[in-house]
This record gives structure tokens, C-alpha cells and sequence, in this order.
């Protein structure tokens, strides 16, 4: 199965500031079929991102996506309060459906 | 507007059996791959299994295989999950949720295996 590692585990930052997160795997993901999640607290996730760079409907072009192979990141250019989560990235280009630790974004 | 509601959860003793159920609306269910996806309490998320839209391919993540079964009714727009042989490794809020990019999910439902 594919191992998908992000990084860093935990964010502290301010809103207003600009956040890259990483998602590294273990093996080509293909045809980009690499998705990112956001997750509040209390909350089920919601897909933010798929196909490493396509926003789903309804996203705030705040939040970006980009990367191809093994190496993917997602841009959020100026945290808004309700930024503040947990982030996961997914693979869904070869079963098993696969995702990361998760990143968590919390307020410096 | 789509919507996925989980039920089903509850208190279950190691060994005991429960099953899930998904009712989905607002989008053609027959149409879609349908996934459970589970998360143990302040961890990560963990796919369980997924089914094609017709009730084939079946996939089940190992830690589920022989103790777990996807099935789906296309006639009732649901989904559901028949949890056998639970063991506290299983305590969990399980989400469905839509397609292999998890376009949609629900609200998830818990399960707590305990004696």
C-alpha cells in the first residue's frame, strides 16, 4: 500500500499568515489522485482538494493544491480563524485508499 | 442537496456485533463507489472498506478482513456495515462517505467496544 507522511505534525501560526503543508509518498501516486481533507473539531472531514490541485465546489480560493508523483502541497495564502484544523492528505489512485497522519494548524 | 446520515453506533461488548447503516440522498446512489472510513478516538483517519457501485469490487482493510461486511442496497439508497467479532482496536467514529476521493461524508456514527 501506499505510505503517505506529512509533515510537519503541528503547526502554530497567526491568522493572516501564509501555510505550506507537505504530503510525501512512498510510492508514485497515480494520475495525481491525491486529495486533501480539512477536519474541525467535533466536525467529519470535508474534501477541500482533489486531483492534487482541483478545489472542490464550495472552497475558498484561499487554499491551494499542487504537486505530482510522490511529493504534494497545500498553500493556504492567509489563515482565517476557521482555518484552524486538522489536515490530511489521501491517496485514491491505487487500493487501498491511503491517508496521512494529518497536519494540525493551531493558533500561535 | 447530498447528504450521508451513519447509524446504527452504540456500547458493544469485545466479541459482540453491530451493524452500520448509511442512507444517502440528493445524488444518484447506483452511481457511485461508497467507502467507511473510521477514526479511533484523537487519532488519524483509517479507510475500512469500499464498494463499487453495483456491489463489486469489495476491498477491506486488513485490520477488518474476515470480521467485516460492505454491502449495499441500491433499491433503499443505503450502505451498511455488519461489524462481527468487535474487538476494543475497533472503538471508533466510522464515516461513510462518497466516491474515492471521499467527495462527501457524514456525520459518522461512534462505536465503543467495551466490556
Amino acid at each position: 500500500e501506499i505510505v503517505l507522511t506529512q509533515s510537519p505534525g503541528t503547526l502554530s501560526l497567526s491568522p493572516g499568515e501564509r501555510v505550506t503543508l507537505s504530503c510525501r509518498a512512498s510510492q508514485s501516486v497515480s494520475d495525481s489522485y491525491l486529495a486533501w481533507h480539512q477536519q474541525r473539531p467535533g466536525q467529519a472531514p470535508r474534501l477541500l482538494i482533489y486531483g492534487a490541485s482541483l478545489r472542490a465546489t464550495g472552497i475558498s480560493d484561499r487554499f491551494s493544491g499542487s504537486g505530482s508523483g510522490t511529493d504534494f502541497t497545500l498553500t493556504i495564502s492567509r489563515l482565517e480563524p476557521e482555518d484552524f484544523a486538522v489536515y490530511y492528505c489521501q491517496q485514491y489512485g491505487t487500493s487501498p485508499l491511503t491517508f496521512g497522519g494529518g497536519t494540525k494548524v493551531e493558533i500561535k | 442537496q447530498v447528504q450521508l446520515v451513519e447509524s446504527g453506533g452504540g456500547l458493544v461488548k469485545p466479541g459482540g456485533s453491530l451493524r452500520l447503516s448509511c442512507a444517502a440522498s440528493g445524488f444518484t446512489f447506483s452511481d457511485y463507489y461508497m467507502s467507511w472510513i473510521r477514526q479511533a478516538p484523537g487519532k488519524g483517519l483509517e479507510w475500512v472498506s469500499d464498494i463499487g457501485s453495483s456491489g463489486s469490487p469489495i476491498y477491506y482493510a486488513d485490520s477488518v478482513k474476515g470480521r467485516f461486511t460492505i454491502s449495499r442496497d441500491n433499491a433503499k439508497n443505503s450502505l451498511y456495515l455488519q461489524m462481527n467479532s468487535l474487538r476494543a482496536e475497533d472503538t471508533a467514529v466510522y464515516y461513510c462517505a462518497r466516491d474515492a476521493r471521499l467527495r462527501y461524508w457524514g456525520q459518522g456514527t461512534l462505536v465503543t467496544v467495551s466490556s
